[in-house]
Order: C-alpha cells, then structure tokens, then sequence
C-alpha cells in the first residue's frame, strides 16, 4: 500500500458542473502526474507538476487543469463537464533527488470515480 | 516513447509460474522495459524494471531478450491475489513526463 491517498473516493457530477478532485503525495515526494482511466482501459496522462509548475501535458483540453502546492498535495480540476469525462482518476507522485532521477518510480494512490450524469 | 503489444487476457492455475509476454520491437537503445499492474479498483503498482539483463525482486521476474524487442514478466508462484492487469511500458529512465499505458494483460488465476 502507497502513501498516496485521493479524496473524494465517488463522485456524481451532472454535464456542465465544475469538480475538483483532490491528492495527497506519499512524504517526500515533489512529482506529481494525473492520468484518467475509461473502463477497460490503460490510464491516460493528463499532466504532471514538479515543484508547483506544469511539467508536460497529454492530449487533454484547458478545461482540464491543476495546482500543486507547497506541500506538494495537489487538485485536478475539471470545468464544463462532459459525459466522456465519466472516468477512474488517479494521482501518482514520485521522488525526484538532486540528481533529477527517478521520475519513474510512480506511486499510485486509489482513485477517485467520477460520474457524469 | 516506444509502443508495446501484450496478449489481451492469459490465465494460469495457482501454484504455478505465470510468463506474461511483451513485445517492444521499436524499443530504443535507452528505453527501459517496466511492468505495473492493477487490481481491480486499485491504482497501477509498480512490479519490476529493467535495461537488457534479467531482473528479479520479491514479486517478480524479467527476462529481456538479447536482441531486447521482446520481454517476459514470471511470477514464479501464482496466487489469486495475483488476478489483474498487466501493463509493459517502455520508457526512458529519467523520462520526466508521462507513463504510456497500453490496454494490458487481463490475468486470471484459476483455483
């Protein structure tokens, strides 16, 4: 078991609302990714934060945007919900030395399942 | 980032060694070959990494072929608990961005 924890575990939304998910990183830990998984899929990336700045993106819309904090929690935020967006969301975060390594190390927390109505 | 082809689903009894196949026939010369898998209604776990020799650790081994365009992941002792998915990914070790996940290896372990 990670250190990694998301809240809320479910969510129902309806099309057209705002949600905002929210992550815990394991101690230690300045990288964070979100990836959204569509039943019966792999997880997509949708960005990564280091040291509270965007640091690559998929192919996701603006409306899909995030913050990383000083203790290195952070939110993913989705405006103008759409049914599409209905999707497993994980947060995975990894330690990053002085050395610049070990981005691959990605500890996943649980996800949190959103609903679109 | 390289692309992966895995066999949809595969299932093994309990007790027995469970050789998840990968190949990764565009794989470069500084790619890494990673397993995770995910149980169901969990977030991927990381199993094992490797460059071209074999790997082992507590959960599993590797085993890259020599011309490294295929590899195979060998949980020597499967258990039910073992039941999940299966994801190869090839990646650059100090990639700094995203994990490309395919579609995995459904894995069953029968009783």
């Amino acid at each position: 078991e990670t250190g990694v924890t998301q809240s809320p575990t479910h969510l129902i939304k309806t099309r057209g609302q705002q949600v905002t998910l929210r992550c815990s990183s394991q101690s230690g830990h300045n990288t964070v990714s979100w990836y959204q998984q569509a039943l019966g899929q792999g997880p997509q990336f949708i960005f990564q934060y280091y040291r509270e700045e965007e640091n690559g993106r998929g192919n996701f819309p603006p409306r899909f945007s995030g913050l990383q904090f000083p203790n290195y929690s952070s939110e993913l935020n989705v405006n103008a919900l759409e049914l599409d967006d209905s999707a497993l969301y994980l947060c995975a975060s990894s330690p990053v030395g002085a050395s610049g390594g070990s981005y691959n190390e990605q500890f996943f927390g649980p996800g949190t399942r959103l609903t679109v109505l | 980032d390289a692309k992966t082809t895995q066999p949809t689903s595969m299932d093994c009894a309990e007790g027995r060694a469970a050789n998840l196949p990968c190949n990764h026939s565009t794989i470069s010369g500084n790619e890494y070959v990673y397993w995770y898998r995910q149980i169901h209604s969990q977030g991927p776990q990381y199993i094992i990494h490797g460059l071209k020799n074999n790997e082992t650790n507590e959960m599993a081994s590797l085993i890259i072929t020599e011309d490294r365009k295929s590899s195979t992941l060998i949980l020597p002792h499967a258990t039910l608990r073992d039941t999940a998915v299966y994801y190869c990914i090839v990646r650059r070790y100090s990639s700094a961005s995203k994990i490309i996940f395919g579609s995995g290896t459904r894995l069953s372990i029968r009783p």
